[in-house]
C-alpha cells in the first residue's frame, strides 16, 4: 500500500526558533493534510492543501503541497511551548475505487519546545 | 457545539472479552472511520463507512468489528480474535467521502490484561 515517511521524528527546540518538517511519499498523492495531537488527545487538523505548488498559512503554521506531488512541508515560526505535541502528516493517493476517502498516515514528528 | 464524542476515555477490560467502543457525532458528516494508534506509529484504518448500513474493512480490521445503523453512530467492537487489543483508539468523520478533511474525536484508550 501507500507509505508516507515523515522526518525528522522528533525535535527539540528553543522557545522562538522556527521549525521545518516533511513528508515524502513513494507515490502521487492528490491531498496533503496536516495534524496536531496533543498527549492523550485526537488530531486536530491544521491545514489542508490541494493543488500542488499550493502554499497555505494559518497563522504562525505554513504548509506547502510540493510541486512532484510526491512531498509536502510544514513550517512553524517563531514557536512557543504551546506548539509541543505530535504533527502528523496525511495524504490521499490516486487509488480510486475501494480506497475512496481514505487517508495514509506519517508516523509523526515529536515536537518539544524548551523555554 | 457540534463535534465528535468517544466514550468512555479510558477502557480496562480482561483477556477474552468483546468490549465496544462508542463514537458519536453531531456534525451530520456522512463519512465516518475508526484508526488504531500504537505509541510511535501513525494511525491505522480498521473501518470506514461511507453511509448508513454501510462499511468498509480498513488495513487492520482482523478482530474488530462494526456497525452504521444511523448516521450519528458508529461503534467499534473489540472481539476476542483481536491478538494485541490494548491501543489508543481514534473515531473520525467527514462531510462525505469526497471530502478527505477527516475531524477526529478526543479517543479511548483501551487496555486488556
Amino acid at each position: 500500500g501507500q507509505q508516507l515517511n515523515q522526518s525528522p521524528q522528533s525535535m527539540f527546540i528553543q522557545e522562538g526558533e522556527d521549525v521545518s518538517m516533511n513528508c515524502t511519499s513513494s507515490s502521487i498523492f492528490n491531498t496533503w493534510l496536516w495534524y496536531k495531537q496533543d498527549p492523550g488527545e485526537g488530531p486536530v487538523l491544521l491545514i489542508a492543501l490541494y493543488k500542488a505548488g499550493e502554499l497555505t498559512s494559518n497563522g504562525r503554521l505554513t504548509a506547502q503541497f510540493g510541486i512532484t506531488r510526491k512531498d509536502s512541508f510544514l513550517n512553524i515560526s517563531a514557536s512557543i511551548p504551546s506548539d509541543v505535541g505530535i504533527y502528523f502528516c496525511a495524504g490521499r493517493g490516486n487509488a480510486g475505487g475501494t480506497s475512496y476517502g481514505k487517508l495514509t498516515f506519517g508516523q509523526g514528528t515529536i515536537l518539544t519546545v524548551h523555554p | 457545539d457540534g463535534g465528535i464524542t468517544q466514550s468512555p476515555k479510558y477502557l480496562f477490560r480482561k483477556e477474552g472479552q468483546n468490549v465496544t467502543l462508542s463514537c458519536e457525532q453531531n456534525l451530520n458528516h456522512d463519512a465516518m472511520y475508526w484508526y488504531r494508534q500504537d505509541p510511535g506509529q501513525g494511525l491505522r484504518l480498521i473501518y470506514y463507512s461511507q453511509i448508513v448500513n454501510d462499511f468498509q474493512k480498513g488495513d487492520i480490521a482482523e478482530g474488530y468489528s462494526v456497525s452504521r445503523e444511523k448516521k450519528e453512530s458508529f461503534p467499534l467492537t473489540v472481539t476476542s480474535a483481536q491478538k494485541n487489543p490494548t491501543a489508543f483508539y481514534l473515531c473520525a468523520s467527514s462531510i462525505q467521502r469526497e471530502v478527505y478533511e477527516q475531524y477526529f474525536g478526543p479517543g479511548t484508550r483501551l487496555t486488556v490484561t
